[in-house]
């Protein structure tokens, strides 16, 4: 079992509308979670982090997080093209902080 | 510079030399990571250094590889009698305590 499982989409939104993103992990033990946004031949840029239950909101971004379920979402609020990337969920274990990431999952905003 | 700065840019070796990838991690930033992407891949582990503790190895894909950090700054990726499908991008990455922030990469190309 991958530790970290994302659907690796492609994931197609009008422009406006709300990208939902999900992501999974196997560790219980698990307490720091993570969005990258990685566009296409750049690196991946560090966007969202969150380590309590429930929502944490920046802009047009939430993150949800759920460790009853294992459970971690990004929801894009009025979606740009620009915000056309592969985005790659991470998770830092407890006392050992290694990061393991999600394959991604790619989105696609159509104007 | 305030980023993580990785050397080279890109590099095209023959198959079998041996390479050598650098990476300068943002200052104070006690943990670094190495990880490559192959092209339309996700990010594979390779290896993790935190302060002065052993580094986690696990990661490395065969005995070509090995990493070195000196002075809990730099650090430098070596890979011996390069194979074609060591071909992809060198990621590096650095963490003050979570979450970590990338450089920009080496491309590196066997022929």
């Amino acid at each position: 079992q991958k530790e970290v499982e994302q659907n690796s989409g492609p994931l197609s939104v009008p422009e406006g509308a709300i990208a939902s993103l999900n992501c999974t992990y196997s560790d219980r033990g698990s307490q720091s979670f993570f969005w990258y946004r990685q566009y296409s031949g750049k690196s991946p840029e560090l966007i969202m982090s969150i380590y309590s239950n429930g929502d944490k909101e920046d802009g047009r971004f939430t993150a949800q997080l759920n460790k009853a379920s294992q459970y971690v979402s990004l929801l894009i609020r009025d979606s740009q093209p620009s915000d056309s990337a592969t985005y790659l969920c991470a998770v830092s274990k407890t006392g050992a902080n290694n990061l393991f990431f999600g394959t991604g999952t790619r989105l696609t905003v159509i104007p | 510079g305030a980023g993580v700065s990785q050397s080279p840019s890109n590099k095209v070796t023959e198959k079998g030399k041996d390479v050598e990838l650098r990476c300068d991690p943002i200052s104070g930033h006690t943990a670094l990571y190495w990880y490559r992407q192959s092209l339309g891949q996700g990010l594979e582990f390779l290896i993790y250094f935190q302060g002065n503790s052993a580094p986690d190895k696990s990661g490395l894909p065969s005995d070509r590889f090995s990493a070195e950090r000196t002075g809990g700054s730099v650090s430098t990726l070596t890979i011996q009698r390069t194979q074609q499908e060591d071909s992809a991008v060198y990621l590096c990455a650095s963490s003050p305590t979570l979450g970590a922030f990338f450089g920009q990469g080496t491309r590196l190309t066997v022929v």
